[in-house]
């Protein structure tokens, strides 16, 4: 099935620096999803982003939904021990998926060394 | 509200023996489904349904049963399990079709 391509696979940063993801499709979506995942846990909404060119901001998280609309980054800033997980995005709707099914990408993996 | 609930947490299974991966939700979503999460994999969408009495096949269907006669309550069935099978599952809901969608905090189930 459709997959989005999410860069990078895993990141090792230092405590208080900023920290970039994206995810990019060759198909567009009508919506754009950030979620964070816990060992152990279920992936849990971080941000979600509805038009293109959209940007958005939840604390430190700052997404935007890419003019294309094939594809979105996530920001944050000042990272902090507790941001470590497992970042997804997804996408939904449009001509990379349906309305029902999200297409998830496959991660990144974010360690914060304190 | 209690959100995405999922039972049970943790399940180990013999090849061929069969079991429900019970989901509810009380957010009187209508949008329900069920993923699984495996290494490399990402998640896969496996069933999913737009209201009680509707369901669908996702990517990954087969050997897999569903059922929808109530809102809160999206059950997934393991017919005869097989060790492919042994996966992290993941239930969702969405209030809209074209919404979010949350997640339960997953079922970790091994098939010997």
């Amino acid at each position: 099935g459709q997959q989005l391509n999410q860069s990078p696979q895993s990141m090792f940063i230092q405590e208080g620096e900023d920290v970039s993801m994206n995810c990019t499709s060759s198909s567009i979506f009508n919506t754009w999803l950030w979620y964070k995942q816990d060992p152990g846990e279920g992936p849990v909404l971080l941000i979600a982003l509805y038009k293109a060119g959209e940007l958005t901001s939840n604390g430190r998280l700052t997404a935007q939904f890419g003019i294309t609309r094939k594809d979105s980054f996530l920001n944050i800033s000042a990272s902090i021990p507790s941001d470590v997980g497992i970042y997804f995005c997804a996408g939904l709707g449009g001509s990379g998926g349906s309305n029902y099914k999200l297409t998830f990408g496959k991660g990144t993996l974010l360690t914060v060394n304190p | 509200n209690a959100g995405v609930t999922q039972t049970p947490k943790f399940q180990v299974l013999k090849t061929g023996q069969s079991m429900t991966l019970q989901c509810a939700q009380d957010m009187n979503h209508e949008y329900m489904s069920w993923y699984r999460q495996d290494p490399g994999m990402g998640l896969r969408l496996i069933h999913y349904s737009v209201g009680a009495g509707i369901t669908d096949q996702g990517e990954v269907p087969n050997g897999y049963n569903v059922s929808r006669s109530t809102t809160e309550d999206f059950p997934l069935r393991l017919l005869s399990a097989a060790p492919s099978q042994t996966s992290v599952y993941f239930c969702a809901s969405s209030y809209r079709l074209d919404n979010e969608q949350f997640f339960g905090p997953g079922t970790r189930l091994t098939v010997l």
